[in-house]
């Protein structure tokens, strides 16, 4: 069974001070890891697609890396605008019944940046 | 206007009762999904499908069934309400074929069942 396990559950920064988020995987035969936003109340927004170990994603202040067992997205100089939750999803190569192409999410690490 | 919208956006029901919830896009996308999101379990996959003429349970299906009307149409009914199902719920679109394409979520259904 696949599982994404995100790393921590809550998180407080100051504005400016960088931290990473951790989101570990167990899947048989990684395709794609997902990160998402989700501010409250609202439906996620993707960020960035992951394929292959080594590889790197950036966005304004935000960078997703991955390896082999889990992705770190990497959170520069935040400001309270990046407050949020961020969800970390996989899709893995085992098919199932129609071959599903499912994604698995992780319970996603809350954020707050405080001014 | 937003890609992928979901009606209603709030909705509160009486437990028995059949509730339809809609979705619409206009990504041009094959598939569609629809999600819950309950605090602490995070995102789970209830129904899934590729086109018109596909449709797949997904990991908690029980309770809950859907219509493809048209490739740009979802719905997922519950046919008999129940307080458990209280939740938000999403709807989602991504492109097909064998890459794994990521997913756009429409903005949600507050769901309340008394």
């Amino acid at each position: 069974e696949d599982q994404v396990t995100q790393s921590p559950e809550a998180l407080r920064l100051q504005e400016g001070e960088s931290s990473s988020l951790n989101c570990s995987y167990t899947v048989s035969g990684l395709r794609g890891l997902f990160w998402y936003r989700q501010d409250p109340g609202k439906g996620p927004e993707f960020l960035f697609t992951l394929y292959s170990a080594g590889e790197e994603k950036e966005k304004e202040r935000l960078k997703a890396t991955l390896t082999k067992k889990e992705s770190f997205l990497h959170i520069t100089a935040p400001k309270p605008e990046d407050s949020a939750t961020y969800l970390c999803a996989v899709q893995a190569g085992a098919y199932s019944g129609a071959g599903s192409y499912q994604l698995t999410f992780g319970k996603g690490t809350k954020l707050s940046v405080i001014p | 206007d937003a890609d992928v919208t979901q009606t209603p956006r709030n909705r509160i029901t009486k437990t028995g009762k059949r509730i339809m919830l809609e979705c619409s896009q206009t990504k041009g996308h094959d598939r569609m999904y629809w999600y819950r999101q309950d605090p602490g379990l995070g995102l789970r996959l209830i129904y899934y499908s590729f086109d018109v003429k596909d449709i797949n349970k997904g990991e908690i299906s029980d309770g809950y069934s859907v219509s493809r009307q048209a490739q740009a149409k979802f719905s997922l009914s519950l046919e008999s309400a129940i307080p458990n199902q209280t939740a938000l719920y999403f709807c989602a679109t991504s492109e097909g074929g064998n890459r794994p394409y990521e997913q756009y979520f429409g903005p949600g259904t507050r769901l309340t069942v008394t």
